[in-house]
């Protein structure tokens, strides 16, 4: 079973559309999450954390459900910038190391359209 | 200028070839790693190095071989590669303080490897 796995989209919506996104990790000792961002041929960002009481950032909003282990994304009023593959990323704690251990889904790509 | 710099950003070449690839932070962190990025497959971590010491190696085969002068400079030795070793190699760094890890990794734009 693969460690992270995610819903594989791909997602076409219209601008101001609301989309989510979800992943499923295995090893539920773990310990942190995460969801980053990668634009075409770019790099992956950091979009932001998921902490377990969940949290909000302007239109993007992150959940985790630690007895489902699950995690989602939710972004509101869509913008055609909002159009990249978003990686969810776990950090789990068996390997006891808190250096970068991290652990990518494959991505959803989302396409955002005018 | 991005915190995180990667040459050559194409790379082709031949299965007896030996090339390099080299990575570079700006940002004074103190954690390195490579990391292989296939079509269609989730990021694999390669090489973990901590204060220029290898702290991770995640089964890598013998081809591949990483060097970490200093904090600030990490290289990727490639010889005698497999035409699937073709993919995106990225490198990347982070701040390790105070005994915990903060998430967030720095991506540099990444090196696109194709062997023929």
């Amino acid at each position: 079973r693969k460690e992270v796995e995610q819903d594989p989209g791909p997602f076409n919506v219209p601008e101001g559309a609301t989309v989510a996104f979800n992943c499923t990790y295995s090893n539920s000792a773990s310990q942190s999450f995460f969801w980053y961002r990668q634009d075409c041929r770019k790099e992956p960002k950091l979009l932001m954390s998921v902490y377990s009481s969940g949290n909000e950032d302007g239109r993007f909003t992150a959940q985790l459900n630690r007895a489902s282990q699950y995690i989602s994304l939710l972004i509101r009023d869509s913008k055609l910038s909002d159009s990249a593959t978003y990686l969810c990323v776990v950090n789990p704690a068996d390997r006891g190391s808190t250096l970068g251990r991290l652990y990518f889904g494959r991505g959803t790509q989302l396409t955002v359209w005018p | 200028e991005t915190g995180v710099t990667q040459t050559p950003r194409h790379l082709v070449m031949g299965m007896t070839n030996k090339k390099s690839l080299k990575c570079e932070q700006h940002l004074g962190h103190n954690a390195m790693y490579w990391y292989k990025q296939s079509a269609k497959k989730p990021l694999e971590l390669m090489f973990v190095y901590n204060f220029k010491e290898q702290t991770e190696n995640n089964s890598v085969p013998s081809r591949f071989s990483p060097e970490c002068p200093n904090s600030s400079h990490l290289f990727l030795h490639l010889h005698t590669l497999q035409p699937e070793d073709s993919a995106l190699y990225l490198c990347a760094s982070s701040q390790k303080g105070g005994g915990t890890y903060t998430g967030e990794l720095f991506f540099g734009e990444g090196s696109r490897l194709t062997v023929l």
